[in-house]
């Protein structure tokens, strides 16, 4: 299977931005990069979605390099409410199956 | 108010029962979906159905079975087939089987094998 790899966890300051990198080396060719966002005990929550370059909504942005084996996802100005466990999701190029990372939890301080 | 729902929030079985977890949409969404999450760890995919009356296994599915009778609702049974069913169990559902489509999640399950 692909693996999803992204840093176990991260810390920042409120007005800062955070960058979460999500490796993944064996992307399926026609497949989106998703990221959700997780509180504690509740089901993740879509933040964005892309394919190449560069999307951006207005809760984040997200770059894709062009050999899209990597994605980043950037939160502008964090706030102690984006603390919070952050997945990526893309689909494997052997299996086509779609699998979550395991996730980066990111603790915003005051 | 719409949503997908999940009940019970919190379950507590005896070691060698059958549990139903309940998952109910009414986004009016085609394809469902039955996740688990163990501590620390991402989420991991048990069953999904793209239709009515017809549901896929995942990367997790022994242990587990499902019933799509109706488009709101996909129950998911976890055996006494399943050798450590203690996680926390997460449903969702998407507007078609595209897989690209975002996925809404319930609020979860917390099932605890005594």
């Amino acid at each position: 299977l692909a693996k999803t790899t992204q840093p176990i966890s991260m810390d920042s300051y409120e007005g800062q931005e955070v960058n979460i990198t999500c490796s993944h080396n064996n992307i399926a060719t026609n497949d989106y990069i998703t990221w959700y966002q997780q509180f504690p005990s509740q089901g993740p929550r879509f933040i964005i979605q892309g394919y190449k370059t560069k999307v951006t909504n207005e809760v984040a942005s997200l770059f894709i390099p062009a050999d899209r084996k990597s994605s980043t996802l950037s939160l502008p100005r964090v706030s102690l409410s984006d603390t919070a466990v952050y997945y990526c999701l893309v689909g494997d190029g052997n299996t086509d199956k779609l699998i979550f990372g395991t996730g980066t939890r990111l603790q915003v301080f005051p | 108010d719409g949503g997908i729902t999940q009940s019970p929030k919190y379950l507590f079985r005896k070691e060698g029962q059958n549990v139903t977890l309940s998952c109910e949409q009414n986004l009016n969404h085609d394809a469902m979906y039955w996740y688990r999450q163990d501590p620390g760890q991402g989420l991991r995919l048990i069953y999904y159905s793209q239709i009515v009356n017809d549901f896929q296994k995942g990367d997790i599915a022994e242990g587990y079975s499902v019933s799509r009778e109706k488009k709101e609702s996909f129950p998911l049974t976890v055996t006494s087939a399943q050798k450590n069913p203690t996680a926390f169990y997460l449903c969702a559902s998407s507007i078609d089987p595209d897989r690209h489509n975002e996925q809404f999640f319930g609020p979860g399950t917390r099932l605890t094998v005594l």
